[in-house]
């Protein structure tokens, strides 16, 4: 069991281009989440997705974010038109349905740097 | 809604000594409490849950932690700290009907040798 893959692991971008993120969750997952965490900073909530569906975006910027988990193919967090302060570790996670007793299980993680 | 604090930022303790994460939370229901440990460039790894039964959980790497159900606490524990064990923590819940965990902000432990 290969576990939460996030790739790429490292993404370079300028101000002003498109950043891709993907996350393939665990074998059996069916729910993903992503959170982000800045500098020295806690994990912040952005999204909460089941195959097809938007459960929960409450923590997703209003703009330039957007958020997709298709019934084939990993999910994809993508922004648009990046600025500097989107510089941060993006992370996914994967549970279970329900996500019972085993909380999630996070991938290692896409360090965004905006130059 | 539920939430999760944890009031220490940063938490400095001499290898050898014991150690305490504090965590308090805040969750309609049964709680299904959670700590998870973060080491430089890494994802969040698992330690220990706290589901029903024994309110003493035991988890990886000698980590412990205690559920009070009065204070609300989960607080984690360990009786001898590594230098290894330096890394930043994270509490979170969940209650026995959703499935979205609150994660607190985060304690960074440093242990000195």
């Amino acid at each position: 069991n290969a576990g939460v893959m996030q790739n790429p692991r490292h993404l370079v971008r300028r101000r002003g281009q498109e950043a891709r993120l993907r996350c393939s969750p665990m074998k059996g997952h069916s729910h993903v989440y992503w959170y982000r965490q800045l500098p020295e900073e806690g994990l912040k909530f952005m999204v909460y997705l089941q195959k097809e569906n938007i459960i929960d975006e409450s923590g997703m910027p209003k703009e330039r974010f957007s958020a997709e988990f298709p019934k084939e193919g990993p999910s994809i967090l993508r922004i648009q038109q990046v600025v500097r302060g989107d510089s941060a570790a993006y992370f996914c996670a994967s549970s279970e349905v329900g996500a019972t007793s085993y909380g999630y299980t996070f991938g290692s993680g896409t360090r965004l740097t905006v130059v | 809604a539920q939430s999760v604090a944890q009031p220490e930022d940063q938490v400095n303790v001499a290898e050898g000594n014991p150690l305490t994460v504090k965590c308090t939370y805040s969750v309609s229901g049964n709680p299904y409490l959670f700590w998870y440990v973060q080491y430089p460039n890494r994802g969040l790894q698992f330690l220990l849950k706290y589901i029903t039964g024994d309110n003493l959980v035991k988890g990886s790497y000698g980590f412990e932690a205690e559920f009070n159900k009065s204070q609300t606490s989960f607080h984690l524990k360990k009786p001898s700290a590594l230098v290894s064990d330096s890394a930043l923590y994270f509490c979170a819940v969940k209650n026995n009907a959703g499935n979205m965990l609150t994660f607190g902000g985060g304690t960074r432990l440093m242990v000195k040798p």
